[in-house]
This record gives structure tokens, sequence and C-alpha cells, in this order.
């Protein structure tokens, strides 16, 4: 069964530092795609990237990179040089197709808070 | 302006008395979901629908209903509500299941 987990539930770092959010995925597919997504604390549900499975190149835009790593099941989430306005709510997210459908999981979320 | 249209934003109501949360998108999205926050949960999908008259439980579809009669259009149906279905409701849509999904606002829901 797909399962997405992010073990961090709360990061607390001071402004300017990097943090890295993890996320790993079990899934039995062998398509798939994986997303993250923010949540800031006005409560909409922002897209940040989409990775399919047979795409395993890292992405960086601006001070965010995505490290996908398929032999581990993770993709972890970079912010460089962190911002007050990166406090949010993280969440990554799985879509697998079975049967030609697709059902999406999301996992529980990292609260990360970037202090000035 | 492209967006997902969820109504009402806020609703308390009572045990039991049916309700329906309207959800409309404008991007001709063929996927539509439903989800439901709740804290130290994240988020967790409730009903999906690949395209007209084509939908599917997600994780938590006990005690809720769906349909897809249009393509724009996908209402989320309590029959029956009770306390455990008090949430915040999100729903979203998407070119396919395999693509970033344009949530609503949310639908924040207290059922006494």
């Amino acid at each position: 069964a797909q399962k997405v987990t992010q073990a961090q539930t709360e990061i607390s770092v001071v402004e300017k530092e990097d943090v890295t959010l993890d996320c790993v995925y079990e899934t039995r597919d062998t398509t798939y795609y994986l997303f993250w997504y923010k949540q800031p604390p006005s409560g909409e549900l922002v897209f940040l990237i989409r990775r399919n499975s047979f795409d395993e190149q890292n992405e960086i835009s601006g001070r965010y990179s995505w490290n996908f790593q398929k032999s581990t099941s993770s993709f972890n989430f970079t912010i460089t040089a962190s911002q007050v306005v990166d406090s949010a709510v993280y969440f990554c997210a799985l879509s697998e197709s079975a049967s030609g459908t697709y059902k999406y999981i999301f996992g529980t979320g990292t609260r990360l808070k970037v202090l000035a | 302006e492209a967006q997902v249209t969820q109504n009402p934003r806020y609703l308390i109501t009572v045990t039991g008395k049916k309700l329906t949360v309207t959800c409309s998108q404008n991007m001709n999205h063929e996927y539509m979901s439903w989800y439901r926050q709740d804290p130290g949960l994240g988020l967790r999908q409730i009903y999906y629908s690949m395209n007209v008259e084509v939908t599917d439980k997600g994780d938590v579809p006990e005690g809720y209903k769906v349909s897809r009669k249009e393509k724009r259009n996908f209402p989320l149906i309590l029959e029956s509500p009770s306390p455990n279905q008090t949430s915040l409701y999100f729903c979203a849509s998407s070119l396919s299941g395999a693509q970033p999904q344009h949530f609503g606002d949310g639908t924040r829901l207290s059922i006494l």
C-alpha cells in the first residue's frame, strides 16, 4: 500500500540557516508521482514541485532544492538560507496509478518555524 | 482567474442534519478530489473523481458521499454528520491524477 512518512513533526531554525525536510515513501507501482506542497499560516495549499518516478534528476529553484533518490525511496526538500516567510507546514505527497485511477497520499506534514 | 471555489467557508451545524459542501472549478480539469485535514494527521483523501460520473473512494470515505454530474462541480455530502467529522475540508482539482492539484480555500466544519 502507499505510504508517505514525514518523520519531522516540527523544525525550528534561525533565519539564514539551511534546513532539510525529509520525505520517505512506499509504493508498489513503478510509475508514480511525488509532490511537495506548502501551507503558510494563512491556510492555503500551494504546489511547489512534482517529480515522476522516471526522473531522478535533482531540481533547484532559487533557494529551494529537491533530492529524489529511488534507492532510498526518499524525496527530500532543502531550503537554503531560510527566511521568516518560509515558515509554514510542508506536505509531501504521492500519487500512484492503480488500475488506471490515481489515489493521493499525503504525509502528516512538517511545520517549519524560521526565527528572525 | 483560475480557481477552485468551495462553499461555505465556515459552517457550524448539529449532528444528523444533512449538509452539502459545494466545489466548483473553472479550469476544465478532469480530476477532482476531497480531503480532510486534521491536526497531526495531515491531509487524507476522502473521495476522488477521474472524470464525470467516475468516482472512487480515498482513504477515509465513511460517512461521506460525492457525485460528479458535471465536469466543473464535485459536491461533498454528509448525509448524517457526526462530531468526528468536525474538520477542515479541502477540494482540489487537476488536469489528471498525475498532475499538481489546485486547492480551494478550505471549509471549516464544526458538528456539535
